[in-house]
């Protein structure tokens, strides 16, 4: 099966630059999605479809991908950023809905 | 305002049947292309899609799960199920369900239920 693959942690200082990878095997040509979840609560889609944003999503928050990573940057970090940052996407040779493992966001 | 909450029992003793309703209002599964996904989280974190199920009836499953799960809509009553069968202490963990407005992305979330297995 198709298996994403992020870091299981990322820190950074408030108002610098976090970027979150989703690695897989050309990952770059299909399409994914992006979900921040803070504690306790529910997944929030942030991107999708590689870099595009929801209503509401504030335009520090990006996406690209290609080749075999695919990358959420968010600018000018804040300590509201912080939570756990998953990639999805939907493998077509399986039929599967693949997750990543997850990646958590801490603003020292 | 689209919005859906999940229901359900919160204890299951393993092997029974779970069963358990996705009800939502603001979109219509009737519209073509939306769908209804039920996706768990376990207690480590990390999130399995489970389901999914379009207005047109079209319906799919996780490969590694499809023989214990149905899922089914009532577009009128707003409500999607899902059961699934011969539960394990394994399967314990939060449930959502979300709205997917196409392409396999789940545009927004229930608020979970959370199931425990346990005999």
């Amino acid at each position: 099966s198709y298996i994403l693959s992020q870091p299981p942690s990322v820190s950074v200082a408030p108002g610098e630059t976090a970027m979150i990878t989703c690695g897989a095997t050309n990952i770059g040509s299909k399409s994914v999605h992006w979900y921040q979840q803070r504690s306790g609560q529910a997944p929030l889609l942030i991107i999708y479809y590689d870099s595009a944003r929801p209503s509401g999503i504030s335009d520090r928050i990006s996406g690209s991908n290609s080749g075999d990573v695919a990358t959420l940057t968010i600018n000018s970090v804040e300590v509201g950023d912080e939570a756990d940052y998953f990639c999805q996407l939907w493998d077509m040779s399986s039929g599967d809905v693949v997750f990543g493992g997850g990646t958590k966001l801490t603003v020292l | 305002q689209i919005t859906l909450k999940e229901s359900g029992p919160s204890f299951v003793k393993p092997p029974q049947t779970l069963t358990l309703t996705c009800t939502f209002s603001g979109f219509s599964l009737s519209t073509n292309g939306m769908g209804v996904a039920w996706i768990r989280q376990t207690p480590r974190q990390a999130l399995e899609w489970l389901s999914l199920i379009y207005g047109d009836g079209s319906k799919h499953y996780s490969s590694s799960l499809r023989d214990r799960l149905t899922i089914t809509k009532d577009s009128p009553k707003n409500r999607v199920t899902l059961t699934m069968t011969v539960m394990d202490p394994s399967d314990t963990g939060t449930y959502f369900c979300a709205h997917s407005p196409n392409y396999w992305r789940f545009a927004t979330w229930g608020q979970g239920a959370l199931v425990t297995v346990s005999s």
